[in-house]
């Protein structure tokens, strides 16, 4: 079955980085776009970024363009979010989210999450 | 950027209650809305697909329609376990948007 394992979380002071990992499983890795989702305490879902299937198209939220980058080893069937800048609106649990076939738009399975704070 | 509204924000329904939440895109979508369901403290699901298609495993009780920029979720008798958040999210272009959610709660 599709698994979804997010893993990098924690406690960060403004301005500083984290990476987030998400190592999936139970599906052909290479041959989905892949998406990151946010949701901050008590509130609802943000889509953060999407990444085409080679890699070869990156797509971000306005709110994170030019601060976060999303990434994927496809060898390793893994999905990264690397965030610089961090600052305390970004606090929020951070799903890793597959995407089906087609135009990958569509997010179809989901994580359990990761959360970051950003705190001094 | 597409702004999804969801309606309402939340309501309070009993088991066995039909129930129906819009969500109205800011510009035309045609049909490429979907539906998740999220329950405390999990990561949301996936119900609905292209406005109306319901997922694998997901009870015929639940069904959506619309296309365009107005769209329905439809539950025809609540069941104790359909107590959650929904949220409607438009896959027609990037970013992707949500709407804001509605808690159906138990009255």
């Amino acid at each position: 079955q599709v698994q979804l394992v997010e893993s990098g979380g924690g406690v960060v002071q403004p301005g500083r980085s984290l990476r987030l990992s998400c190592a999936v499983s139970g599906f052909t890795f290479s041959s989905h776009a892949m998406h990151w989702v946010r949701q901050a305490p008590g509130k609802g879902l943000e889509w953060v970024a999407l990444i085409a299937y080679d890699g070869s198209n990156e797509f971000y939220v306005g709110s994170v363009k030019g601060r976060f980058t999303i990434s994927r080893d496809n060898s390793e069937n893994t999905l990264y979010l690397q965030m610089n800048s961090l600052r305390p609106e970004d606090t929020a649990i951070y799903y890793c989210a597959k995407a089906s076939r087609g135009t990958g738009l569509l997010i179809d399975y989901w994580g359990q999450g990761t959360l970051v704070t950003v705190s001094s | 950027d597409i702004q999804m509204t969801q309606s309402p924000s939340s309501l309070s329904q009993s088991v066995g209650d039909r129930v129906t939440i819009t969500c109205r895109a800011s510009q035309s979508i045609s049909s490429y809305l979907n539906w998740y369901q999220q329950k405390p403290g999990k990561a949301p699901e996936l119900l609905i697909s292209a406005a109306s298609s319901l997922q694998s495993g997901v009870p015929s009780r639940f069904s959506g329609s619309g296309s365009g920029t107005d769209f329905t979720l439809t539950i025809s008798s609540l069941q104790p376990e359909d107590f959650a958040t929904y949220y409607c999210q438009q896959s027609y272009s990037t970013p992707i948007t949500f709407g804001q959610g509605t808690r159906l709660e138990i009255k």
